[in-house]
C-alpha cells in the first residue's frame, strides 16, 4: 500500500495568510494527486486533481504543486470559509490512500 | 447534474451484514471511465477507502477489509451496493460514495467527485 503522510496534523491562521499543507506519499505517484477539502458534518468536496488542477468553482486563491513523492496545497489569503479539514489521496493504485488529515483553524 | 445518495440501516448488530446502497442520478453507470468508490469516517477520524467498482465490472478492495466486503454494480438500477459481513463496533461512522469518472491517462486513476451526503451507520447492542 502507498503511505500518504499529511503535515502539519493541525494549523493555526489568520484571515488572509497563505498557508501550505504537505503530502508525501511513500513511493512514486506521479502526478495522482488530489485535495479534498471537509467542513464538520460535511461530505468531502474535491479541491484539486492531478496535483494541480482547479476543479470547476474552486476559488483560484487554492492552488497544488509537486510531482513524485512531494506534494503542497497552498492557499493564498485564506477566507473564513476556508477553516475546514484538507486531506490529500493518491489515486496512482489501488488500494487508493488518505492522508490523515489537516484541520485548519482560526487563530 | 450529477447526485449520489447513500441509502441503508443506521443501526447494526455486532457480527450481522451491513448492506449499504448507492443511488446515481444524472450520469450513467455504464458509461466507460466511470467508477464508484465507498469510503468510511470513523467519528473524529480520517477518511478511509474501502472499494471501488468500474463500468467494466472490475472490482478493487481494501487489503485489510477484503475478505468482509462485496461491491457489485446494478447498471440497470443505476446502483451500487456494498456489503460489509461481521459487523464490529470499529465499522461504526460515516459510510459515503463518491463517482471516479476519468477518462485518458487517468482511466481508472481518477479522482472522487461528486460525493454523497454520506449515511451514519452504528452498531447497535
Amino acid at each position: 500500500d502507498i503511505q500518504m503522510t499529511q503535515s502539519p496534523s493541525s494549523l493555526s491562521a489568520s484571515v488572509g495568510d497563505r498557508i501550505t499543507i504537505t503530502c508525501r506519499a511513500s513511493q512514486d505517484i506521479g502526478n495522482y494527486l488530489n485535495w479534498y477539502q471537509q467542513k464538520p458534518g460535511k461530505a468531502p468536496n474535491l479541491l484539486i486533481y492531478a496535483t494541480s488542477s482547479l476543479q470547476s468553482g474552486v476559488p483560484s486563491r487554492f492552488s497544488g504543486s509537486g510531482f513524485a513523492t512531494y506534494f503542497v496545497l497552498t492557499i493564498s489569503g485564506l477566507q473564513p470559509e476556508d477553516f475546514a479539514t484538507y486531506y490529500c489521496q493518491q489515486s496512482f493504485s489501488t488500494p487508493r490512500t488518505f492522508g490523515q488529515g489537516t484541520k485548519l483553524e482560526i487563530k | 447534474q450529477i447526485t449520489l445518495k447513500e441509502s441503508g440501516p443506521t443501526l447494526v448488530k455486532p457480527t450481522q451484514t451491513l448492506t449499504l446502497t448507492c443511488n446515481v442520478s444524472g450520469f450513467s453507470l455504464s458509461t466507460r471511465g466511470a467508477g464508484v468508490g465507498w469510503i468510511r469516517q470513523p467519528p473524529g477520524k480520517a477518511l478511509e477507502w474501502l472499494a471501488l467498482v468500474y463500468w467494466d465490472d472490475d472490482e478493487h478492495y481494501s487489503p485489510s477489509l477484503e475478505s468482509r466486503l462485496t461491491i457489485t454494480k446494478d447498471t440497470s438500477k443505476n446502483q451500487v451496493v456494498l456489503t460489509l459481513t461481521n459487523f464490529d463496533p470499529v465499522d461504526t461512522g460515516t459510510y459515503y460514495c463518491a463517482l471516479a469518472y476519468t477518462l485518458g491517462s487517468y482511466l481508472k486513476r481518477g479522482w472522487f467527485d461528486p460525493w454523497g451526503q454520506g449515511t451514519q451507520v452504528t452498531v447497535s447492542s
